[in-house]
């Protein structure tokens, strides 16, 4: 079972920054935030990832919690490619004992990004 | 890098015909997963190797499933017989050690009248 919950959609201006919310109540020490995406028709793509610490790639931000139970996907300014369904995933790292390579998908939330 | 490579990319059978989705991962990756996805159900995961190894087919809803790795360059699913039920977009993903990224093909969509 997915230990996450996310808003079921959201919308998004074209142009302003898109923060796609996840809690992670139940989140362990050893557990990482992963975040990846699905548009339409295609497989789903990786996007950011996290321990505790603030995460910035060329695609997003990643803002964890002081207590990780919750975290924050941001969208600096969303374009209308970014429209996809996005998936908030607690996993272990494949580094830490007990690591795992399964990746258990939630219902993600559908962003839609309007013009 | 041509990335992850599944085929067929649509098929369309009838119940009770045996089918084989086939993927080919991204070269120099150890890890293979297949995943299945529904409106129902969502993204599943049904099994996934480790240099050509199955760690772990827990997923794998019954024995009508069957996945094989043969070498590190090919993976096949396949499901016989098929049923209706079985209707859905099949995704292969490959990674490697040290990495924790799965990079995902663009599916085989499935369809058993």
């Amino acid at each position: 079972d997915a230990k996450t919950t996310q808003p079921p959609s959201m919308d998004c201006a074209e142009g302003r920054a898109a923060n796609l919310p996840c809690n992670h109540s139940t989140i362990s020490g050893n557990e990482y935030v992963y975040w990846y995406r699905q548009i339409h028709s295609q497989g789903p793509q990786y996007i950011i990832h996290g321990l505790k610490n603030n995460e910035t790639n060329e695609m997003a931000s990643l803002i964890i919690t002081e207590d990780r139970k919750s975290s924050t996907l941001i969208l600096p300014h969303a374009t209308l490619r970014d429209t996809a369904v996005y998936y908030c995933i607690v996993r272990p790292s494949l580094l830490t004992q007990g690591g795992s390579e399964k990746l258990v998908f939630g219902k993600g939330t559908k962003l839609t990004v309007n013009p | 890098d041509a990335g992850v490579i599944q085929s067929p990319r649509h098929e369309v059978t009838e119940m009770g015909q045996e089918v084989t989705l086939r993927c080919k991962p991204i070269s120099g990756h150890d890890y293979l997963f297949w995943y299945r996805q529904t409106m129902m159900r969502g993204l599943e995961l049904l099994i996934y190797f480790n240099n050509n190894v199955p760690i772990d087919d827990s997923g794998m809803p019954e024995d009508r499933f069957s996945a094989k790795m043969p070498n590190a360059s090919f993976s096949t699913l396949k499901i016989q017989p098929s049923e209706p039920r079985d209707s859905a977009v099949y995704f292969c993903a490959s990674g490697t050690s040290g990495q924790e990224t799965q990079y995902f093909g663009p599916g085989t969509r499935l369809l058993v009248l």
